[in-house]
């Protein structure tokens, strides 16, 4: 059969630029969420997460946007540099369900 | 502070021979999960471990696949025969708790079935 996973959404930025980085997930009952990166031949690495009482959290050149309503999730880089180029990974779980489900990664491109 | 050691990093098998994945958590953190990752998706659960204690191994095909952490620290997952579908990189994480609090993930083992 079709294997679709090896088609991964790309995203490709000027350095400099700022980066969205889209999620919708599926489960309304999920509560916690958490942004991957994952660079090749590494883990992912955790970048930032949030919980569902909120809809906005922000780190350092990192924020995530949480829209309940409309099940969607984002990862907003700022000024993207080619260090930032990997996969992304946004993953659910639901209350004390220590499982975390993970989206179809994004394939973020920065060009020099 | 070292974070999550997998080894080997990388392992080339013939199909039906065994093979097995180690890992060892950050120090301090209870729980220990093991994921297979296949080529351009996201990480699957197979196994989460409490200390010692397998909590839940339902998505694990425990007719070839195994997994112990006998004294509540290092891991070992165990694959016995390897099946060519078995070829994807396999995770470890750990968390000092379970319930949605952020796992961190090891390097992975990038496993390669012939």
């Amino acid at each position: 059969g079709e294997n679709v996973g090896l088609h991964l959404p790309t995203l490709s930025v000027q350095e400099g630029d700022n980066s969205i980085i889209n999620c919708a997930y599926s489960n309304s009952a999920s509560d916690y969420f958490i942004w991957y990166k994952q660079e090749s031949g590494k883990g992912p690495q955790f970048i930032i997460d949030i919980r569902s009482n909120m809809d906005k959290r922000q780190g350092q050149r990192v924020t995530v946007l949480l829209n309940k309503t409309v099940k969607h999730l984002s990862l907003q880089i700022a000024a993207t540099q080619p260090g930032d180029s990997a996969v992304y990974f946004c993953a659910e779980t639901v209350g004390s369900n220590y499982k975390l489900t993970f989206g179809k990664g994004t394939l973020l491109t920065v060009n020099p | 502070e070292a974070g999550v050691v997998q080894s080997p990093r990388y392992k080339i098998i013939e199909k039906k021979q065994p093979v097995a994945f180690w890992c060892n958590p950050i120090s301090g953190h209870n729980t220990l999960y093991w994921y297979r990752q296949n080529l351009g998706q996201g990480p699957e659960l197979l196994i989460r471990y409490e200390n010692e204690e397998a909590v839940d191994d339902s998505q694990l095909p425990k007719d070839r696949f195994s997994a112990e952490r006998l004294k509540g620290v290092d891991s070992t997952l165990k694959i016995q025969p390897a099946e060519l579908g078995d070829s994807a990189v396999y995770l470890c994480a750990s968390s000092t708790i379970p319930g949605g609090e952020t796992q961190y993930f090891g390097p992975g083992t990038r496993l390669l079935v012939l």
